[in-house]
């Protein structure tokens, strides 16, 4: 059965503080994984990643893959109180798995 | 360009009652899909559907039926709703299974 784990489930942090949120995975038939941003509503697209070793960098957001230790982090520099939501990790096989999501709070 | 549009927004159903919850996506998707979100349980697949005319089982089917009689709209329906299928509801679509979905902004259901 495929599965997505992410850790931790939620934290607090101070703003300017870096976070770093951590998913790993077992999925047959891999074909990549998604890092989404959840606020209020719908989730909203942040990365895809299907190289490992390759990081992708949006500002102070930046994320990293490892196939074959399966996992991968999502990292956010100098966090701001717009940072606060719920970070979704999904890997993609025949359908996208998503792992329950880490609560983040950024605290001014 | 509306990209994927669900409604209802929000409905309060009484148990046994049955409804249908619309998706439509205006991208030519070939790939839709149901999820419901719970607290501290992400987002689970309840049906998708690889292409007009298909659909097929997620993690948590039972007590939800679907359809996509065509390519834009893919329908979720319960027929005789339960408490236990409070949730919030999000359709998303995609190109192809692999790729960064598209979400609707989501039907919060409550089962009294």
């Amino acid at each position: 059965e495929d599965k997505v784990v992410q850790s931790p489930l939620s934290l607090v942090v101070h703003e300017g503080d870096t976070v770093t949120l951590n998913c790993s995975y077992e999925v047959t038939n891999f074909r990549s994984l998604l890092w989404y941003k959840q606020e209020k509503k719908a989730p909203t697209f942040l990365f895809m990643l299907t190289s490992s070793g390759i990081e992708k960098k949006s500002g102070r957001l930046s994320s990293i893959l490892d196939k074959k230790e399966l996992f991968s982090i999502l990292n956010i520099t100098a966090t701001q109180t717009g940072d606060s939501a719920i970070y979704l990790c999904a890997v993609g096989g025949n359908k996208l798995v998503f792992g329950a999501g880490t609560i983040l709070r950024v605290k001014s | 360009n509306a990209g994927v549009t669900q409604t209802p927004k929000f409905r309060v159903l009484k148990t046994g009652q049955s409804m249908t919850l619309l998706c439509a996506q205006d991208m030519n998707h070939e790939y839709m899909y149901w999820y419901r979100q719970d607290p501290g349980m992400g987002l689970r697949l309840i049906h998708y559907s690889v292409g007009e005319g298909t659909t097929a089982k997620g993690e948590v089917p039972d007590g939800y039926n679907v359809s996509r009689l065509k390519k834009q709209n893919f329908l979720l329906g319960l027929e005789s709703a339960a408490p236990s299928q409070t949730s919030v509801y999000f359709c998303a679509s995609s190109y192809t299974p692999g790729d960064g979905y598209t979400f609707g902004s989501g039907t919060r259901l409550t089962v009294v």
